[in-house]
């Protein structure tokens, strides 16, 4: 079974700053990882994916994040934060069946 | 391109009526197709999902039923609406060779 976990439910950034959201999976199969970004009474909008290949991913909006498989974990950063970076962030592993695992998302707050 | 609407965004129901979200996605064939909820503070939950008209999984059991009538078409129902059915509701879909699953835009449903 796959299982994603997120640290951090809340995180607090001054703008510049970089942020870097955590996200460690389990999965029985090789794994396929997402980033999705929501903004408020919004839809999921995807960030970015590894699925094969290259293990540093970049993503819309100067998003990027590593697949590590000896540290089962898929870390999202940008290097300098901006307001419009204020949303909850969900990591995910593709299950059995196309179906997602998402794990419980991390708030980002962006001070100014 | 593919496009996913969901209906209606937001609705206020009385416990113990009737619901019924809908879902239609354009620009692409046979999709697998999902009901999502994301309760507050409880991340997503996969709810169903469809391979095909009339074949649906439910992945927990609960108080909501889906149908998929047509191809692109997924509809979310309750015959009776329990408090416990607040939340907010997503409809994805994505190919069924492909790996990636795309979200709409949401509806929120409170039941009073």
């Amino acid at each position: 079974a796959q299982s994603v976990t997120q640290l951090g439910s809340h995180v607090s950034v001054s703008e510049g700053a970089l942020v870097l959201l955590r996200c460690n999976y389990s999965s029985s199969v090789p794994p396929y990882l997402f980033w999705y970004v929501q903004y408020p009474n919004q839809g999921l909008q995807l960030l970015l994916k590894y699925t094969t290949g290259a293990t540093l991913v970049k993503g819309i909006n100067g998003f990027e994040a590593e697949f590590k498989k000896s540290e089962t974990s898929f870390h999202l950063t940008k290097p300098s934060a901006h307001m419009s970076d204020a949303a909850e962030y969900f990591c995910a592993v593709r299950a059995a069946g196309n179906k997602l695992t998402f794990g419980g998302g991390t708030r980002v707050l962006v001070k100014p | 391109s593919q496009t996913i609407h969901q209906w209606p965004a937001t609705l206020v129901q009385p416990v113990g009526s009737p619901l019924s979200l809908e879902c239609t996605v354009e620009g692409t064939s046979n999709p697998n197709l999902y009901w999502y909820r994301q309760a507050a503070g409880r991340g997503l939950q996969l709810l169903f999902y469809s391979v095909g008209i009339g074949q649906i999984s439910s992945e927990v059991p609960q108080n909501l039923s889906a149908s998929r009538p047509q191809d692109r078409q997924f509809i979310l129902s309750s015959k009776k609406l329990l408090l416990s059915d607040s939340g907010f509701y997503l409809c994805a879909w994505g190919q069924l060779t492909g790996n990636t699953i795309y979200f709409g835009e949401g509806s929120w449903l409170t039941v009073v």
